[in-house]
């Protein structure tokens, strides 16, 4: 059966803090991993991975795939108090989107 | 502007009364998707279509059912609401499966109570 793992599944963190989240998965037929971040509302796009080893940034944010280990990180660097949301992982194998729990992240001033 | 469109935003619903939610699209993608998502859980595939082929998830309750009579709109059918049934419904979209640059985008999601 599919999953994605995510550990933590809450953190609490101070203004300025980096912080490194975590997705596992065991999938068939892997296509790609992708990055979200929801507040309340629905989630929104930030990273999608399909290859080993090569990291993606967007100011803050990178995030880097290991597709022989099965994993992905998520590190934000210099985090503030727009970044408390959840993170969602989740990975396509073909053509649906399986997520993963989710890291609530808590940034306190 | 809006790509992915969901009405309405929140729908109240009583038990046992068949509701129906909308969503419509821009993008002139080719798969649509609808999620169920619980408070404070992940996202849950419930099905999708590519073009008008339907995929049903396999544990996906027989209460739910879904229409896409055409490229931009999908339905979402429940036929009897539970009070388990409450949650927030998530459309989205793609341009296909086969692109590994595809990414996915929401619609804002339709909030159902059932009383």
């Amino acid at each position: 059966e599919d999953k994605v793992v995510q550990s933590p599944l809450s953190l609490v963190v101070h203004e300025g803090d980096t912080v490194t989240l975590n997705c596992s998965y065991e999938v068939t037929n892997f296509r790609s991993l992708l990055w979200y971040k929801q507040e309340k509302k629905a989630p929104t796009f930030l990273f999608m991975l399909t290859s080993s080893g090569i990291e993606k940034k967007s100011g803050r944010l990178s995030s880097i795939l290991d597709k022989k280990e099965l994993f992905s990180i998520l590190n934000i660097t210099a985090t503030q108090t727009g970044d408390s949301a959840i993170y969602l992982c989740a990975v396509r194998p073909y053509d649906k989107v399986i997520f993963g729990p989710g890291t609530s992240l808590s940034v306190i001033p | 502007d809006a790509m992915v469109i969901q009405n309405p935003r929140y729908q109240v619903t009583q038990f046992g009364k068949p509701v129906t939610l909308s969503c419509s699209q821009t993008l002139n993608h080719n798969v649509m998707y609808w999620y169920q998502q619980k408070s404070s859980q992940a996202p849950k595939l419930l099905f999708h279509y590519y073009d008008k082929d339907f995929n049903n998830e396999a544990d996906t309750p027989d209460n739910f059912q879904s229409r896409r009579p055409n490229t931009s709109f999908c339905f979402l059918d429940i036929r009897s609401p539970g009070l388990g049934d409450a949650a927030m419904y998530l459309c989205a979209t793609s341009r296909g499966t086969l692109a590994d640059t595809d990414t996915q985008y929401f619609g804002p999601g339709t909030r159902l109570t059932v009383l």
